[in-house]
């Protein structure tokens, strides 16, 4: 059975970081890529990152609302996505997600919460 | 800036049927399969309709896809208590480089 879990999240003042983790077991980690999805408190679902497996060359994608401040990564020996999320801002409020692939998301966790807030 | 709009929310009461449409552009939509996902309230978004019309394993029969040209629908029939959820229709973009989410519909049984 695949399982996705997240962590990492807190409250955060603005301008700081955080980074969050996103533990995978059930598949085979190295093989798949691996996704970021957010959902701000009462609002839509808005896609962030992904990383794509190092087959696919580990190549990375932003979204335009977060590139340059925050870096995906992943450790294929601990089968763990990462998120680091530098330069905080009140916006960046909201649930975050990690699914697995880059499209279709199938597999999603069950989400950590960031507050940015002072 | 790429979207698929989707209307704010349906409503209909148990046995009806409702339909959500969701609009895109020729970099999502329309070159690429669309998704449905359910998102039940405090939980996770799951996969409905994958590529266009196709149920996953688990996906009761009265809920549907349909795909043309720009544009995307789901439809529910035989509407019970428990589809009350969002639902958010998606699709690969070619401008963003990722998937792309419609704004989503919420659904609700009267």
């Amino acid at each position: 059975e695949v399982q996705v879990v997240e962590s990492g999240g807190g409250l955060e003042q603005p301008g700081r970081s955080l980074r969050l983790s996103c533990a995978a077991s059930g598949f085979n980690f190295h093989v798949f890529a691996m996704s970021w999805v957010r959902q701000a408190p009462g609002k839509g679902l808005e896609w962030i990152s992904l990383i794509r497996s190092r087959p696919y060359g580990g190549t990375t994608e932003y979204a335009a609302s977060v590139r340059g401040r925050f870096t995906i990564s992943r450790d294929d020996s601990k089968s763990i996505a990462y998120l680091q999320m530098n330069s905080l801002k009140t916006e960046d409020t909201a649930v975050y997600y990690c699914a697995t692939g880059a499209w279709p998301l199938e597999d999603w966790g069950q989400g950590t919460l960031v507050t940015v807030s002072s | 800036q790429s979207v698929l709009s989707q209307p704010p929310s349906e409503s209909g009461t148990p046995g009806q049927r409702v339909t959500i449409s969701c609009s895109g552009s020729n970099s999502n939509i329309g070159s690429k399969n669309v998704y449905w996902y359910q998102q039940l309230p405090g939980t996770a978004p799951k996969v409905l309709i994958q590529r266009n019309d196709q149920r996953p394993s688990g996906v009761p029969e009265r809920f549907s896809g349909s795909k043309s040209g720009t544009s995307a629908a789901l439809a529910i029939s035989g509407l019970r208590s428990e589809d009350e959820a969002d639902y958010y229709c998606a699709a690969w973009d070619d401008s963003l480089s990722g998937p792309l989410f419609g704004t989503g519909t919420k659904v609700t049984v009267l």
